[in-house]
Formats: structure tokens, sequence, C-alpha cells
């Protein structure tokens, strides 16, 4: 079964201060989606990533897909407080968009 | 666009009784949903596929007959807890895929507690 590993487990920034989170898989990654949760809410979909080196960004927040390497990164620009909260990447392990498996998630918590 | 919605967002109920939380997409259709739970401070475990107009698939260890689900149309897909037991005391989220984009969505999840 694929394995998704998140990097780091918990990160602790300055308010204003980027910060790279990553997720690497075990096999090939047909999908990858992004999604930011508040403990105890619901998953905010971010971004969704296809094969092929693909790029995409939102407002202060952009995500790669890197198919060679089977990992993805989420790249945070000048952090708010806003952005704090778990991320979580979510891996479509066979194509066609089926059932997602999770990584155990990013804990981002940004300090003023 | 793309808004999920669950109903309860929380619920307590006894040992027991049965349990079913609503899953709904609020402004597209959604041939298949998703069911998963999710244990404090831990990532999200798939527990069953559901898709419109046919049984669901269940993710091996989950008992079908205690998670009931029913996907009766494009918008509504529900879980049923059947017998409850404290062990079931979880969050619940469910999620819904787009059909042309193949983004999921996720709703809000329903926090049960069983006592």
């Amino acid at each position: 079964s694929q394995e998704l590993e998140q990097s780091p487990q918990s990160l602790i920034v300055q308010e204003g201060k980027n910060l790279t989170i990553n997720c690497t898989s075990s096999k090939t990654l047909y999908g990858l989606y992004w999604y930011k949760q508040k403990y105890g809410e619901g998953l905010i979909f971010l971004m969704m990533l296809q094969k092929g080196g693909e790029e995409k960004s939102h407002e202060k927040i952009t995500a790669k897909l890197d198919e060679k390497k089977q990992q993805s990164s989420l790249h945070i620009t000048a952090s708010q407080p806003s952005h704090a909260g778990i991320y979580l990447c979510g891996a479509d392990p066979h194509g066609g968009a089926q059932k997602l498996v999770f990584g155990q998630g990013t804990r981002l918590t940004i300090n003023p | 666009g793309a808004v999920v919605s669950q109903h309860p967002s929380r619920v307590i109920c006894k040992s027991g009784t049965s349990v079913k939380i609503e899953c709904r997409s609020l402004d597209f259709q959604a041939t298949t949903m998703f069911w998963y739970r999710q244990f404090p401070k831990q990532s999200l475990m798939l527990m069953a596929t559901s898709n419109e107009g046919s049984k669901a698939t269940y993710e091996q260890g989950v008992e079908k007959d205690k998670f009931l689900i029913n996907h009766a149309s494009l918008t509504l897909s529900t879980l049923t807890v059947t017998s409850a037991h404290p062990e079931d005391s979880s969050f619940y989220i469910c999620s819904a895929r787009f059909h042309r984009t193949y983004e999921q969505y996720f709703g809000p999840g329903t926090r049960l507690t069983v006592t």
C-alpha cells in the first residue's frame, strides 16, 4: 500500500517568515492533494497536483509535485497567523481519483 | 462553490443506540463520496467509498454491518453507526469528489461521543 511521509511533523515559525512542508511517497504519485485542517474541524482544500512536475499557487501558498522524486512540497511565503493549522497531504494511489491515503500531518504554529 | 455539509456536527448517544450522519454536496453532484474516521491527533483513515446507486465499498477491517452507508442521491450520502459502543466515539468526516476535476472536498466533520 502507498504510504506518505510528511516532514516536519511540527513546525513553529515567526510571523512573516517563509516555510516549507514536504510530502514523500513510497510509490508513484498519480495525484497529490494538499489540505489544511484546524483541530476538530473539516479539511479545507488547498490544491491538487497531477503528474508531471506541476506547480500551483494560491495567494501565498505554492505547491509543487516532483514525480521523479515522488515528492511534493508546500511553501508558504510571509507566513501569517491565519496559516496556522495542520497541513495534510493526500495521494491518489491508483489514479482515477478514487480513495485518498493521507500523510500523518504537519502541525504549523505561527508566532506573532 | 464546492461546499460539503455534514449533519449533525456533534452528537452524543448511549451505548446500543444507532446514529445517522448525513453528508451533502451543496452545489455540485457527487457520484462518489468517501467516509473517513479521525482519532485525536492522528491522520484520516478511510472507512468506505460510497457510490450513488450502488453498494458501498468498505476498507479492510471496517465492519459493513456496523457502519451502514447509503448513497441515495447525487448529493447525499449517509453513514449510520449501528449499536454504537464507546470505542466508536470519534470524529467522522466525509468527502465528495467533484466529477469534472477529481478534486475532493471535505465536510466539516461530525464528532460522535458514545456514553
